[in-house]
């Protein structure tokens, strides 16, 4: 069954800690994204790609990196976290052309 | 450039009652169109996809969204609302730049009451 895996579902982060959030994802698909969501803007894309080592700068990419080491991974780093990172993010993947996004079920992240 | 537009951030009807939520999009090129649903706590769930031919596209659980080139909308629709819709809605948007993008609605939350 394919499926998108988020990993961690939650996580409380320090302001100027190193944060990783993961995604894996077993569809075969060539696209990954990541979106943050917050009240009010609906999901907005930070980072996506569309083949392995390589990665393109969505909408919001500033204070974020992305790392895409294989087809199946895909991680979203912060370096330096900020209050305002505090959100939901979500992983999703593709397979482009004319196939929908399929979600993972989100990290739910606050930085204190 | 590129946009989505849910007017409506929060709908509420009556269980049984029918369903419209708006979508409104902005787009210069041949539009791919999507709805998902996001209950509490999880991912998105596609509910009906748009790419091409007839206007009035079916999807799950009921839901039907209708496609209008005229009006750049894509208005989502139920005849028959049950408590379990409760839920926010999602219009979305593929833009293709030479890959492809997602562009995303603001969400509509809609609430279904007794």
């Amino acid at each position: 069954e394919a499926a998108v895996t988020q990993s961690p579902r939650s996580k409380v982060a320090v302001t100027g800690g190193k944060v990783t959030l993961s995604c894996h994802q077993t569809n075969n698909h060539d696209y990954m994204y990541w979106y943050r969501q917050d009240t009010g803007h609906g999901l907005r894309l930070i980072h996506y790609s569309y083949v392995a080592d390589s990665t393109e700068k969505g909408d919001i990419p500033d204070g974020y990196k992305a790392s895409r080491p294989s087809q199946e991974n895909f991680s979203l780093i912060l370096e330096l976290a900020s209050l305002s990172q505090t959100a939901v993010y979500f992983c999703a993947s593709s397979e482009g052309g004319n196939q929908a996004p399929l979600f993972g079920e989100g990290t739910r992240l606050s930085v204190l | 450039a590129q946009s989505v537009t849910q007017p409506d951030a929060r709908v509420t009807v009556s269980e049984g009652a029918s369903l419209q939520l708006r979508c409104k999009y902005s787009y210069s090129a041949t539009p791919y169109l999507f709805w998902y649903v996001q209950y509490p706590r999880q991912g998105l769930q596609l509910l009906l996809k748009y790419y091409s031919g007839d206007p009035v596209v079916q999807g799950v659980n009921s839901f039907e969204a209708e496609f209008s080139k005229s009006n750049s909308s894509f208005h989502l629709q139920k005849a028959s609302v049950h408590w379990s819709d409760s839920a926010v809605y999602f219009c979305a948007l593929r833009v293709n730049t030479g890959n492809y993008k997602y562009v995303f609605g603001a969400g509509t939350r809609l609430k279904v009451i007794a």
